[in-house]
């Protein structure tokens, strides 16, 4: 199975911050990367696909980026509602697996 | 707009079958890959195993082999609703339960359920 990591584990940042959350993958991956936000008691929703393609929907400071093994998301300006957990996942080999989040929290 | 709705017991004892239903509303079962994803308090999201609409599935080799021999996802395209059930239960499988649509065997999870915490207790 490809493995992926995720760092930080979790972060701490302002609102209007810039935030990048990272992955790695443990093969490569091609652009099959997407990243799901997720709120407490909520189901994952899709953010991103495909390494940098932006979901229907989504605000714009959301953006990814990377290929191979290594990719980015970035939210350009923290919001009050972004404060979530982010987790990648990619779909190039089934099984399809999952980073192990990054939690987004208030400074 | 494609909706999901997990629905099936909350509670379930040790060494039973676990059951789970997904009905889906606004796009045909038809069409499409549908998953199973779950989700352990407190942890990250595992991938189960997906059917496709002819009754094709893939489970995740990746888990200890029991967990393989223990699952079955079945179709019925008559109710536009797909199932899980995950056989002698353990604690180890407590966790909420998510159904999910994605287009093909490559692609994202677009459409998510709102998911059902089943936990595996005497």
């Amino acid at each position: 199975d490809i493995q992926m990591t995720q760092s930080p584990s979790s972060l701490s940042a302002s609102v209007g911050d810039r935030v990048t959350i990272t992955c790695r993958a443990s093969q490569s991956i091609s652009s099959y990367l997407n990243w799901y936000q997720q709120k407490p008691g909520k189901a994952p929703k899709v953010l991103i696909y495909s390494a940098s393609s932006l979901q229907s929907g989504v605000p714009s400071r959301f953006s990814g980026s990377g290929s191979g093994t290594d990719f980015t998301l970035t939210i350009s300006s923290l919001q009050p509602e972004d404060f979530a957990t982010y987790y990648c996942q990619q779909s190039y080999s089934p099984p399809p697996t999952f980073g192990q989040g990054t939690k987004v929290e208030i400074k | 707009q494609v909706q999901l709705q997990e629905s099936g017991p909350g509670l379930v004892k040790p060494s039973e079958t676990l059951s789970l239903t997904c009905a889906v509303s606004g796009d045909s079962i038809s069409r499409y890959f549908w998953s199973w994803i779950r989700q352990p308090p407190g942890k990250g999201l595992d991938w189960v195993g997906y059917i496709y609409y002819s009754g094709s599935t893939n489970y995740n080799p990746s888990y200890n082999p029991s967990l393989k021999s223990r699952v079955t996802i079945s179709v019925d395209t008559s109710k536009n609703q797909f199932s899980l059930k995950l056989s002698s239960a353990t604690a180890a499988d407590t966790a909420v339960y998510y159904c999910a649509r994605h287009l093909s065997v490559y692609s994202y999870f677009d459409f998510w359920g709102q998911g059902t915490l089943v936990t595996v207790s005497s």
